[in-house]
């Protein structure tokens, strides 16, 4: 099956600019995931969709944040305006059952944000 | 914050068996320990999980304290290829949101010597 797909792969830019964040999912995943990973740190959790809800958007900085999955399928994940504090890998994940469980995330290989 | 505590490096030799520790002392009835590891510029792949019972599947063998205070993941024959951060979860399946999702701590990054 084909893996979870984001994009860009790398982007660079300054501060105060926005960008925004693709993530295609695993087809028929009800959950997806956008985890922050600073150099030399675990993934943090953003949010955690179900379908096109938000189940968990506890630790999103709303102030300059934003995501949305539209039609419970792909995701964008937005930051306006952007920090120096903002350089990390963003990752997205998708997991197979909706609701509480233990299905496995299946990860992208994220992208990799600089703020200048 | 993360539940679990782990060695932040450990090395291996290629070809010869690897336990990477976990400690979870404060584990709960239902929190299940999950695996997971993090290659060089890759997202975390899920490696393994269980409950109370030891677990074994293609990619590594779990084993559970009798007290589930700790843990140990084994890989049975390293390979330069398991070269990765690993990390050590708890995760309570009956609770959706933050109770239930998956918080990640520095984990354990694995060097293996050719």
């Amino acid at each position: 099956e084909a893996g979870v797909a984001q994009s860009p792969r790398y982007k660079i830019i300054e501060k105060r600019q926005s960008v925004a964040f693709w993530c295609n999912p695993i087809s028929g995943h009800a959950t997806l995931y956008w985890y922050q990973q600073i150099l030399g740190q675990g993934p943090k959790l953003l949010i955690q969709f179900q379908n096109n809800g938000v189940v968990d958007d506890s630790q999103l900085p709303k102030d300059r944040f934003s995501a949305e999955r539209l039609k419970g399928v792909d995701s964008t994940l937005k930051i306006q305006p952007a920090k120096l504090e903002d350089s990390a890998v963003y990752l997205c994940a998708s997991s197979l059952e909706p609701g509480p469980n233990n299905s496995p995330l299946h990860f992208g290989n994220g992208t990799r944000l600089t703020v200048t | 914050d993360a539940k679990t505590t782990q060695p932040n490096s450990m090395e291996s030799n290629e070809e010869e068996p690897v336990h990477l520790p976990c400690n979870h002392s404060t584990i709960s009835g239902t929190d299940y320990i999950h695996w997971y590891r993090q290659l060089p510029s890759q997202g975390p792949e899920y490696v393994i999980h269980g409950l109370t019972s030891n677990v074994n599947n293609r990619m590594a063998s779990l084993a559970i304290a009798e007290d589930r205070k700790s843990s140990t993941l084994i890989l049975h024959r390293a390979t330069l290829r398991d070269a990765a951060v690993y990390y050590c979860i708890l995760r309570d399946p009956n609770y959706g949101g933050s109770q239930g999702n998956l918080i990640f701590g520095k984990g354990t990054k694995l060097s293996v010597k050719p």
